[in-house]
């Protein structure tokens, strides 16, 4: 099955500093999906990006998928943006499968 | 109103016992997934319905049997439990003909004494 990495595995910054993830894909895929799980254990949608370039706020995302990458964006980050990042793709060759990716975990500290 | 939520938040249990999760969505999406997320975060996909049909069944003991009474609901039945089953348990919802973007609920972590 399709393989997904996301690095680095973890990150620790100062609040106010950037920061790029990374999710890197082994196959094809139709859509893109990058999640925030939250120190509740909420999973919250940050962006549904199959390619191309989409912003939100402090955050924006890439999806180069001819080169099976996307680029998780943090500006100006804060310590509500600590948690787990996961990237979710869909394989073009199956069916309404969503492979999650190994995660990010990112401590914002003050 | 919250577009997928999960019953109970929290189950404490003994093995060998049986117990249900229940997910309901009110987005109107055909698709519905359980997915188990386990100590080390990792998420993995379990069962997929698409209109009250099972989709996708990964190699998940036959203990566990989702049943989808209808396109709202999937909820989740697992016998005999053992102690490997604690972990989070999160229903999602999504678009059919793709999926779409997926939405998911706040999980449920079922931890087994």
């Amino acid at each position: 099955g399709i393989q997904v990495e996301q690095s680095p595995p973890d990150l620790i910054l100062q609040e106010g500093a950037n920061s790029t993830l990374r999710c890197n894909f082994s196959d094809s895929v139709n859509n893109l999906q990058w999640f925030h799980q939250n120190p509740w254990g909420q999973l919250i949608n940050l962006f549904y990006i199959p390619s191309g370039t989409k912003q939100n706020g402090r955050l924006s995302a890439t999806t180069v998928a001819t080169e099976r990458y996307s680029l998780l964006y943090i500006s100006s980050s804060q310590t509500t943006d600590s948690g787990v990042y996961f990237c979710a793709v869909v394989n073009s060759g199956g069916y309404q499968k969503v492979t999650f990716g190994t995660g990010t975990k990112l401590q914002v500290i003050p | 109103d919250t577009a997928v939520s999960q019953t109970p938040k929290y189950l404490v249990t003994q093995m060998g016992n049986d117990k249900s999760i229940k997910c309901e969505q009110n987005l109107g999406h055909d698709t519905m997934y359980w997915y188990k997320q386990d100590s080390k975060k990792f998420l993995k996909i379990m069962f997929s319905y698409n209109n009250k049909e099972l989709i996708i069944n990964e190699t998940v003991p036959n203990r566990f049997s989702p049943k989808s009474p209808d396109k709202a609901h999937l909820n989740l039945h697992i016998n005999s439990l053992e102690l490997g089953d604690s972990a989070v348990y999160f229903c999602a919802t999504a678009l059919a003909g793709g999926p779409g973007e997926l939405f998911f609920g706040e999980g449920s972590r079922l931890t087994v004494l």
